[in-house]
Parts: C-alpha cells; sequence; structure tokens
C-alpha cells in the first residue's frame, strides 16, 4: 500500500488562530488532495495539487490555502480558524486504481 | 444539487443477510469507484467499475454497472459484522470539471448486528 500519513492526528484550537495541518507520502505520487468530511455533506474537496508549486480549489476553498514545496508533502492551512471549520480532515493520493487516504485529522475549533 | 446519490442513507442488518445498496447520478459516469470507510480511518478502496454491464465480484461483495453508466450497485451476501461501515460511491470528471478530481456520493452507513 501506498504510504500516506496526516499529522497530527487530534488537535484542538481557539477560534481566530491559524492552523497548519500536514499530509506526506512516501510514493512519489503526483496529485494530492485535501477533503474534508462532516455528516450529511460527505467528503468535499477543499484543494489540490498536480505537482510541485501547482494547486487548485475544490468546492469549499473559502478560508483555506495550501503548499506544496515538495512532492512528498501538502500542507493545508487555515488562515484564521472558524468554528464551521470544526471537521474530520483527510489527504489522499491518485494512484492507478483510484485514491489512498490518509488516516485524517480530526480538527476542533472551539 | 448533490450529483452522486446514495441509497439508503441508513441500514442496519443481522449476521447472515443479504443487503444492496445503490449509487445513481443523473450524468454519464466516466468510472465509478466503491470505497468502504471504518470508523476513525479514511475511505478505502473497493473497486473500480469502467464499462457499462460490468459485473466485478469481490469474496461476498458484488458490484454491478448500469448499463447506461449512471447507476451502480453493492450487493452483499451474507453480511458479517465486519462488514460493518460507511460505503461510498465516488467518480471522477461527473461535475464537468478535471477528471482528476473525485466527486463522494454521502455514503450509506452500514451496521451488521452479530
Amino acid at each position: 500500500d501506498a504510504g500516506i500519513t496526516q499529522s497530527p492526528r487530534h488537535k484542538v484550537t481557539e477560534t481566530g488562530t491559524p492552523v497548519t495541518l500536514r499530509c506526506h507520502q512516501t510514493e512519489n505520487h503526483r496529485y494530492m488532495y485535501w477533503y474534508r468530511q462532516d455528516p450529511g455533506h460527505g467528503l468535499r474537496l477543499i484543494h489540490y495539487s498536480y505537482g510541485v508549486k501547482d494547486t487548485d480549489k475544490g468546492e469549499v476553498s473559502d478560508g483555506y490555502s495550501v503548499s506544496r514545496s515538495k512532492t512528498e508533502d501538502f500542507l493545508l492551512t487555515l488562515e484564521s480558524a472558524t468554528s464551521s471549520q470544526t471537521s474530520v480532515y483527510f489527504c489522499a493520493i491518485s494512484g492507478l486504481y483510484g485514491y489512498t487516504f490518509g488516516s485524517g485529522t480530526r480538527l476542533t475549533v472551539v | 444539487t448533490q450529483l452522486l446519490e446514495q441509497s439508503p442513507q441508513f441500514l442496519s442488518i443481522q449476521e447472515g443477510e443479504n443487503l444492496t445498496v445503490y449509487c445513481n447520478s443523473s450524468s454519464v459516469f466516466s468510472s465509478l469507484q466503491w470505497y468502504r470507510q471504518e470508523p476513525g480511518e479514511g475511505p478505502v478502496l473497493l473497486v473500480t467499475v469502467v464499462t457499462g454491464g460490468e459485473v466485478k465480484k469481490l469474496k461476498r461483495l458484488t458490484f454491478q454497472f448500469g448499463d447506461a453508466r449512471k447507476d451502480s450497485s453493492l450487493h452483499i451476501t451474507a453480511a458479517q459484522p465486519g462488514d460493518t461501515g460507511l460505503y461510498l460511491c465516488a467518480s471522477k470528471g461527473i461535475s464537468g470539471g478535471s477528471n482528476y478530481k473525485l466527486t463522494f456520493g454521502k455514503g450509506t452507513l452500514l451496521t451488521v448486528n452479530p
């Protein structure tokens, strides 16, 4: 299986603070994705990357930014966290037959 | 507007029963993937179907892709408690956007009681 890890696994932060989530892969895949998963909404794409320094917006990108300075790392930043960004965040990489997901980061904004 | 509709939303059955869950769209799928997600983990790919009318089997799981490529079903025979999880269907390019972005349905939450 492709190696993909997310950190941290859990985080509690205060409203208005910046937060960065990290996704690391060991498989040299070109495409990487950030999704959020919420009850009643399912998985929704936030941002994705198609190469180093090449990123694009998904359907729920407002309030989020991303960076990819190396093939293996894809960072998701909440510039000023809000309670509506409380969610479970998943990173994924795109392989030949489908996506491989990380184990997720549970983020709570209080 | 939900582009991929899954039904039922929730399903609770006894061990040994059979079940079918569905994934439908008004648009034609280029391909369709099924994932299973267990609590506290990310989704795991089960199968990809590409050709209309295609049937794939994975042990007790049978996946069908509709002839018109607008619907798919997942049938589980003799369900076991280990089958418990959220079953998600997903497709690329369904919204008319990039073929490299997956769009997911909201899923069917299956509980198999011993």
